[in-house]
């Protein structure tokens, strides 16, 4: 059982170069999420997608696109990288995205891709 | 507005000696909370959570955490250390929907040998 896996694990960019980063759950999850890990800030989510066909911003959107290709697959978009966007990547699934107070499905994380933008 | 403050950035403890992550939430609802756990170059992964069924819960590889609401903390433990581990842990709150999950700064914690 592969979870949540994410391709590449590593990237190097010049900047002003695009990338996407590839993401797959076999877990029949409804939600995928895409978030950013720096040093000393926790993870900050990026944009998320509540179920297939939707979209929606997360804390920290620019500079980032999204596709929902089907229900398996979440992609992240870099269309012209900066420096600023060197972190690791992570990509994540739940069950739901569960807006009630009383629960919250947990996530499930890929391993990450550690990209360099020099 | 939600906030989660882990208070130890570094936590070091011997093997066989217990652990004690510390970990306070402000929330104004009450709030699920879960800790997770990083391993080196890998995901994040579910160590246990709270939903409100019981203040003390307990997750896998020995950990548990007790909700205080009084104290507004959720601290991690275990009895004993294990060199396994070692590893960045990390507190999330989640209100309302987990597009809107807070996650603290994370403690990594090492085990002496």
């Amino acid at each position: 059982n592969a979870g949540v896996t994410q391709t590449p694990k590593f990237q190097v960019l010049k900047t002003g170069q695009s990338m996407t980063l590839q993401c797959a759950q076999d877990m029949n999850h409804n939600s995928m999420y895409w978030y950013r890990q720096d040093p000393g800030m926790g993870l900050r989510l990026i944009y998320y997608s509540a179920s297939e066909g939707t979209t929606d911003k997360g804390e920290v959107p620019n500079g980032y696109n999204v596709s929902r290709l089907n229900k398996r697959e979440f992609s992240l978009r870099l269309e012209s990288a900066a420096p600023s966007q060197t972190s690791v990547y992570f990509c994540a699934s739940s069950e739901e995205l569960d807006r009630s107070s009383s629960y919250n499905s947990p996530l499930h994380f890929g391993n990450g891709t550690r990209l360099t933008v020099t | 507005a939600q906030s989660v403050t882990q208070l130890d950035s570094h936590v070091s403890v011997s093997e066989g000696t217990p652990v004690l992550l510390r970990c306070n939430y402000s929330s104004s609802y009450s709030p699920s909370l879960f800790w997770y756990v990083q391993h080196p170059n890998k995901g994040l992964q579910l160590l246990l959570k709270y939903t409100s069924a019981a203040t003390l819960v307990k997750g896998i590889n020995g950990f548990e955490a007790e909700f205080k609401k009084s104290e507004t903390s959720f601290h991690l433990t275990k009895p004993s250390a294990h060199m396994s581990d070692a590893a960045e842990y990390f507190c999330v709150a989640a209100n309302f929907g987990n597009e809107k999950l807070t996650f603290g700064t994370g403690t990594r914690l090492t085990i002496i040998p």
